[in-house]
């Protein structure tokens, strides 16, 4: 079992917007509407901001959207704050034994 | 209010084994699945595996199969990682967390237990 595709960094100047992708397969990404995005700021347990491809939890600022298509999925930042830099990893629900996989992980950088 | 509070820090030498644990609060511990991540120095979230308290349904991801196992206590809402053999390369921090009910992602997180392995 892989793990997800993320890319390793990302950047933008505050104000901008950015997107992270994550690319699996058919067995996870593309088989279900079971993506999920966490943001990690260092030192720091992860946090839920995107479950079910594209729905917020609550307290989630609507600056962060999920989308999907075919086995990519998407996480974009809209206007870009100093407060989101962090780590962002995707993850999936998987057809294999372990029930989930998670992305290497995207470091964002805002400039 | 929904809590996940893991036991402290491991320190321990190759070979030894070890138990960290993960207890849940506010929520019915038995119907929400609890997994385990990992994190080693400087790298991203590995999956390891996840149980269901409720029946002890336990899945591993096929890196950590053998290697660790997972349990959980339902009587005090407690789940565990443990080890019986460590190795330096074990080294890492270890979350818990709960899988949410009705959508699948980890909607609350435990603090995370740092293992450290060295001779």
């Amino acid at each position: 079992q892989s793990a997800l595709t993320q890319p390793a960094s990302v950047s933008g100047s505050p104000g901008q917007s950015i997107t992270i992708s994550c690319t699996g397969t058919s067995s996870d990404v593309g088989g279900y509407n079971y993506v999920s995005w966490y943001q990690r700021h260092p030192g720091k347990a992860p946090n839920l901001i995107i479950y079910d491809v594209s729905k917020r939890p609550s307290g989630v600022s609507i600056r962060f959207s999920g989308s999907k298509s075919g086995d990519t999925a998407s996480l974009t930042i809209s206007w870009l704050q100093a407060e989101d830099e962090a780590d962002y990893y995707c993850s999936s629900y998987t057809t294999s034994s372990s029930f989930g996989v998670f992305g290497g992980g995207t470091k964002l950088t805002v400039l | 209010e929904v809590q996940v509070v893991q036991s402290g820090v491991e320190v321990k030498k190759p070979g030894e084994s070890v138990k960290i644990s993960c207890k849940g609060s506010g929520y019915t511990f038995t119907s929400y699945w609890i997994g385990w991540v990992r994190q080693m120095p400087g790298k991203g979230l590995e999956w390891m595996g996840i149980i269901y308290p409720g029946d002890s349904d336990t899945r591993y991801s096929p890196s950590f199969q053998g290697q660790v196992t997972i349990s959980a206590d339902k009587s005090i809402s407690t789940a565990y990682l443990q080890w019986s053999s460590l190795k330096a390369s074990d080294t890492a921090i270890y979350h818990c967390a709960r899988w949410g009910d009705g959508y699948k992602a980890f909607d609350y997180w435990g603090q995370g237990t740092l293992v450290t392995v060295s001779s």
